[in-house]
């Protein structure tokens, strides 16, 4: 069974500009996350999704962060315009449901900023 | 509010070693708790979890962890080390009894010597 795939693994991009990361979650997994990764630190959640419904974004910084998840499948995390600070690295993961379901996480995008 | 907390930021072990990685969280109920293993360039692996009844909790790889709650502690343990076994680890709490919404410790970075 393949696993959470996430592209693009790698991204440098200049600040203020927009950078886009696409999650497919495991087949079936109705709930997926987006997490952020700081350098030396554990991973952070942004957003969780229950389909296709953002039921918890409250640590999404939205003024320059956004997510969709159209269809319920596939997901994709914006930020416009990034700064600095957003290198990181982004993780995906997806569970069959929330919460009594074990998470399993994708790769990652490592983005840096420069 | 709940943290946790993985007092070793990087260890270093000779291979067949013993291994021992400490954990401690803080949260006021019956926690989830939860090992997982990040290989340099992959997502998050689950190594074990512990809900509920035996405090000694198998998982992959050979390792094993006990939770104790008079220490509030659920350090990982492996026997014998291997050199594959390099890589970081992270300890994670569920909040509210669950698998969701993990809080993640900063990780603790293996390293293993011929």
């Amino acid at each position: 069974e393949a696993g959470v795939v996430q592209s693009p693994r790698y991204k440098i991009i200049e600040k203020k500009q927009p950078v886009a990361f696409w999650c497919n979650p495991i087949s079936g997994h109705n709930t997926l996350y987006w997490y952020l990764q700081n350098l030396g630190q554990g991973p952070e959640l942004l957003i969780r999704y229950e389909n296709e419904e953002a039921v918890d974004d409250s640590q999404l910084p939205k003024d320059r962060f956004s997510a969709e998840r159209l269809k319920g499948v596939d997901s994709t995390l914006k930020i416009q315009p990034a700064e600095l600070g957003d290198s990181a690295v982004y993780l995906c993961a997806s569970s069959l449901a929330h919460p009594r379901d074990t998470q399993y996480f994708g790769p990652g995008t490592r983005l840096t900023v420069l | 509010a709940q943290s946790v907390t993985q007092p070793d930021i990087h260890i270093t072990v000779s291979e067949g070693a013993s291994l021992e990685l400490r954990c401690n969280y803080s949260y006021g109920a019956t926690p989830y708790l939860f090992w997982y293993v990040q290989s340099p360039g992959q997502g998050l692996q689950l190594l074990l979890k512990y809900f509920s009844g035996d405090t000694l909790v198998q998982g992959i790889k050979g390792f094993e962890a006990e939770f104790k709650r008079s220490q509030s502690s659920f350090n990982l343990r492996k026997p014998s080390v291997h050199w594959s076994d390099a890589a970081e680890y992270f300890c994670a709490v569920g909040l509210g009894g669950s698998q969701g919404n993990l809080i993640f410790g900063k990780g603790t970075k293996l390293s293993v010597k011929p």
